[in-house]
């Protein structure tokens, strides 16, 4: 069973657009969650994260937002980039210093 | 800058073949894991290890171990490879520190069983 699931696999925009990018999750004692990018031949890299006691983190473009009533989460890139264009995974963890669960990725393409 | 570094990035082996896969990170971190990547499943765990020589089972580790005998060093086996072990392996380190959640990747080996 999936835990954490990324149900959209492709997602388009154009640039200078909103990108958002959804996750939802099964398991209600997570407390951390993670948004990482990948490029194509490379390893993912940290993109945000957030608490289970936030409900929103920034940081420049990338916003993620927590709804732990529904247990959604979600990416926003604003604007979207050409290099934005990547797969984004969602992850989430249990407790401090445990596994990551991941979610199936949502291929990105933003277009000029 | 934290490196995570992979010994191949592409692997072509034939089934049956004991497969050795590398991982050497550089910044002394306590924890260490082996996924793998396919298409429509996302990131799986393999196995992980939060100390040398401890080694915890992940989500599908059937088929695989592990060992780690340096701080620095992960290594994945696959005692015994198989078509359906086709797949992009990626390594991963985290440090110890409890309030440390971020996974630093390697940049994949791409293994292909034949």
């Amino acid at each position: 069973d999936q835990q954490v699931k990324q149900n959209s696999p492709s997602l388009s925009v154009q640039e200078g657009r909103i990108s958002i990018l959804n996750c939802d999750y099964t398991n209600s004692m997570f407390d951390y969650f993670l948004w990482y990018k990948k490029y194509p031949a490379e390893g993912p890299t940290f993109l945000i994260s957030i608490s289970s006691i936030k409900d929103k983190n920034e940081d420049g473009r990338f916003t993620v937002f927590l709804n732990k009533s529904a247990k959604h989460l979600s990416l926003h890139i604003v604007p979207s980039q050409p290099g934005d264009s990547a797969v984004y995974f969602c992850a989430a963890s249990e407790d401090q210093g445990g596994k990551l669960i991941f979610g199936q990725g949502t291929e990105l393409s933003v277009k000029p | 800058d934290v490196k995570v570094t992979q010994s191949s990035r592409y692997l072509v082996k034939r089934t049956g073949e004991k497969v050795f896969l590398e991982c050497v990170q550089d910044m002394d971190h306590e924890n260490m894991f082996w996924y793998r990547q396919d298409p429509g499943l996302g990131l799986r765990l393999i196995y992980f290890s939060y100390d040398v020589k401890m080694k915890e089972k992940g989500d599908i580790p059937e088929g695989y171990s592990v060992s780690r005998e340096k701080k620095e060093r992960f290594s994945l086996i696959l005692e015994s490879a198989s078509t359906n072990q086709t797949s992009m392996y990626l390594c991963a380190s985290r440090a110890g520190d409890p309030s440390s959640y971020e996974q630093y990747f390697g940049p994949g080996t791409r293994l292909t069983v034949t």
